[in-house]
């Protein structure tokens, strides 16, 4: 069945960048579109952007280009998320999602991200 | 950037009781996608493209709805659905959801 495993919570200063990471299994990842989402308790969902596996090619939310950068490594089907310049804004859970012509079918557990001198 | 807008923000409802939770967007959207999220855990594709229900997914849900008025309803509300679903839009980008309406029982 499809999974898409994240990496474990990250504890960041500052001012540092931190990469996340997504494995995914049970589907075909060389033609699929990888999301990444933001979740912060109260304002609800943001979406970051896509990235197409088979090509790298990105789509971004206007509002995270210059704090995002989404990659892929078609050889372990694995999606990976920069986040730099990490700011107290930043602090979220982060999650990795099979994006399916605009929603979600699948998604990963989600990293929290907690940014702290 | 489509805004959505869900009312209500909470709600409790009793079991066997009907429940209407309600999107409504800021531009005309083709659809609507709903998610279900329990504390703690990733958020769950329920309804996608207004009124097709996810595998799994009780067939006491239906979803419905058109241009900028989308609504999801349980038919007969039970003790598992106690969660927050949250609206989203695949029409246009940016990708925009609602900011969830969490669903409690009485």
């Amino acid at each position: 069945q499809v999974k898409l495993l994240q990496s474990g919570a990250e504890l960041v200063k500052p001012g540092a960048s931190v990469k996340l990471s997504c494995k995914t299994s049970g589907f075909t990842f060389s033609t699929s579109y990888m999301s990444w989402l933001k979740q912060v308790p109260g304002p609800s969902i943001e979406w970051i952007g896509w990235i197409y596996a088979g090509d790298g090619g990105t789509n971004y939310n206007q509002k995270f280009k210059g704090k995002a950068t989404l990659t892929v490594d078609k050889s372990s089907s694995t999606a990976y998320m920069d986040l730099s310049s990490l700011t107290s804004e930043d602090a979220a859970v982060y999650f990795c999602a099979m994006d399916n012509y605009g929603w979600f079918a699948y998604w990963g557990q989600g990293t929290l991200v907690t940014v702290s001198s | 950037e489509i805004v959505l807008t869900q009312s209500p923000t909470t709600m409790a409802a009793s079991p066997g009781e009907k429940v209407t939770l309600t999107c409504r967007a800021s531009s005309s959207v083709s659809y609507m996608h709903w998610y279900q999220q329990r504390s703690g855990t990733s958020p769950k594709l329920w309804i996608y493209e207004t009124s097709k229900l996810a595998s799994g997914v009780p067939n006491r849900f239906s979803g419905s709805g058109s241009g900028t008025s989308y609504s999801l309803t349980i038919n007969s509300m039970e003790t598992e659905d106690a969660a927050t679903y949250y609206c989203q839009q695949g029409s246009s980008y940016p990708l925009t959801f609602g900011s969830g309406t969490k669903l409690e029982i009485k």
